[in-house]
């Protein structure tokens, strides 16, 4: 099925550790993009690309790391895992010239412990 | 205070009423709206958009916009209990290439049978 793919849907991480969050479309969409979503803050913009090669920070940057090789894929690092990054991720696509809305993945769960 | 201000409920109404979700915001530059539902464990999913003021209209849904007051609306009308979830308003600044939303923080909805 056509849409946003993200792995893995849950994770528990030890403070200190790393890990990608893996995000992968099959529409064609140059722009990606990864949110997290915490209680009473809504959707906040972690980092976004306009297509292969150009990546940009968005509100929350620090602490998260991304690189976007290719159209497809997308992917979040974390570099040293926090308690405070604690939070559901999520990645979400859309067209570059035309349409309106975001097409986002089901999400990945995330405790830091 | 936050760009865009949504009250977060909980909001429980009975099935088959009418019901009014509300954002504000204070940037005038903000000039595309959007409202996404997001079903629990979900990710959000595109419901409306629209660009001007005034209504639209789609089917039980309705956006309303008032630029002047800078509010904007979700009314649902004979409300199902699969109407529940968490509503999330969207705004975007139309410059540029990058297409950054900025979210509400979401109201939950509750459709009692």
């Amino acid at each position: 099925n056509a849409g946003v793919t993200q792995t893995p849907k849950f994770q528990v991480l030890k403070t200190g550790q790393s890990m990608t969050l893996q995000c992968a479309q099959d529409m064609n969409h140059e722009y990606m993009s990864w949110y997290r979503q915490d209680p009473g803050m809504g959707l906040r913009l972690i980092h976004y690309s306009v297509g292969a090669g150009i990546t940009d920070q968005g509100e929350v940057p620090n602490g998260y790391n991304v690189s976007r090789s290719t159209t497809e894929d997308f992917p979040l690092r974390l570099l040293s895992a926090a308690p405070s990054q604690t939070s559901v991720y999520f990645c979400a696509s859309s067209e570059q010239g035309g349409g309106w809305g975001y097409t986002f993945g089901s999400g990945t769960r995330l405790t830091v412990v | 205070q936050k760009e865009v201000e949504q009250d977060p409920g909980p909001l429980s109404v009975p099935e088959g009423a009418i019901v009014s979700l509300n954002c504000t915001y204070s940037n005038s530059a903000f000039q595309y709206f959007m409202w996404y539902r997001q079903y629990s464990r979900k990710g959000p999913e595109l419901l409306m958009y629209t660009y001007s003021s005034g209504n639209k209209e789609d089917g039980r849904f309705t956006a309303q916009v008032d630029k002047s007051s800078k509010y904007i609306s979700l009314f649902i009308r004979d409300s199902q209990p699969s109407d529940s979830a968490t509503y999330l308003c969207a705004l975007r600044i139309s410059s540029g290439s990058a297409r950054q939303l900025t979210f509400g923080s979401g109201t939950q909805l509750t459709v009692l049978p």
